[in-house]
């Protein structure tokens, strides 16, 4: 069964602290990862798409990479108005594009 | 329009009663998906549409929901008897996808079904 698990569920830092947040998936066929910021009341906004191991992305403090098992989503010097939750999600082939999403992990950052 | 645009933000019904959200995908975009959101983070896919034939049905509760995109209106996703479960957020997406409805989706700002 598809499954897409994200880690960890909670992550505090102070600005200026960079970490990284993992998303862990098990997928057959994928036909790409997703990653996606959303701020309470609101939908997600999608910030990259990533096709196959070994490719990265970024954008501003956000970089994110792609193994053949798991994403990261790397967070350099975050700001306070980086603290949202961040969904990682992934679309399988002959599949219709449905995307299937991860838990989130909740992001706060203190200035 | 540049966003995807969802009507009503709110809804409040009580049990029994029809409910029925409207979207308004990107101009340009050819899938429409809708997805449900139940507590926190937990998104639930329910049916996609390619234009207006429907491209993937799998996820619909198909007894009391039922959704569609007509030309030139806005897509709608009506839930006949509301029931208490049903209470969530729901979300529209739109994605100018190539082939066979792959690649990012745009969400909207939601629609919150409250049934008491």
């Amino acid at each position: 069964e598809d499954q897409v698990t994200q880690s960890p569920e909670a992550l505090r830092l102070q600005e200026g602290e960079s970490s990284s947040l993992n998303c862990s998936y098990t997928v057959s066929g994928l036909r790409g990862l997703f990653w996606y910021r959303q701020d309470p009341g609101k939908g997600p906004e999608f910030l990259f798409t990533l096709y196959s191991a070994g490719e990265e992305k970024e954008k501003e403090r956000l970089k994110a990479t792609l193994t053949k098992k798991e994403s990261f989503l790397h967070i350099t010097a975050p700001k306070p108005e980086d603290s949202a939750t961040y969904l990682c999600a992934v679309q399988r082939g002959n599949q219709g594009g449905k995307l299937i999403f991860g838990q989130g992990t909740e992001l706060s950052v203190k200035p | 329009g540049e966003e995807v645009a969802q009507t009503p933000k709110h809804l409040v019904r009580g049990e029994g009663q029809k409910a029925k959200l409207y979207c308004a995908p990107i101009k340009g975009h050819s899938y429409v998906f809708w997805y449900q959101q139940v507590l926190k983070n937990e998104f639930k896919f329910l049916i996609s549409f390619q234009n207006e034939n429907v491209f993937d049905e799998t996820g619909m509760p198909k007894e009391r929901f039922s959704a569609k995109c007509l030309p030139n209106s806005p897509c709608s996703l009506e839930i006949q008897a509301t029931k208490l479960e049903d209470s969530a957020v729901y979300f529209c997406a739109s994605s100018p996808m190539g082939s066979r409805g792959h690649g990012e989706q745009y969400f909207g700002p939601g629609t919150r079904l409250t049934v008491t």
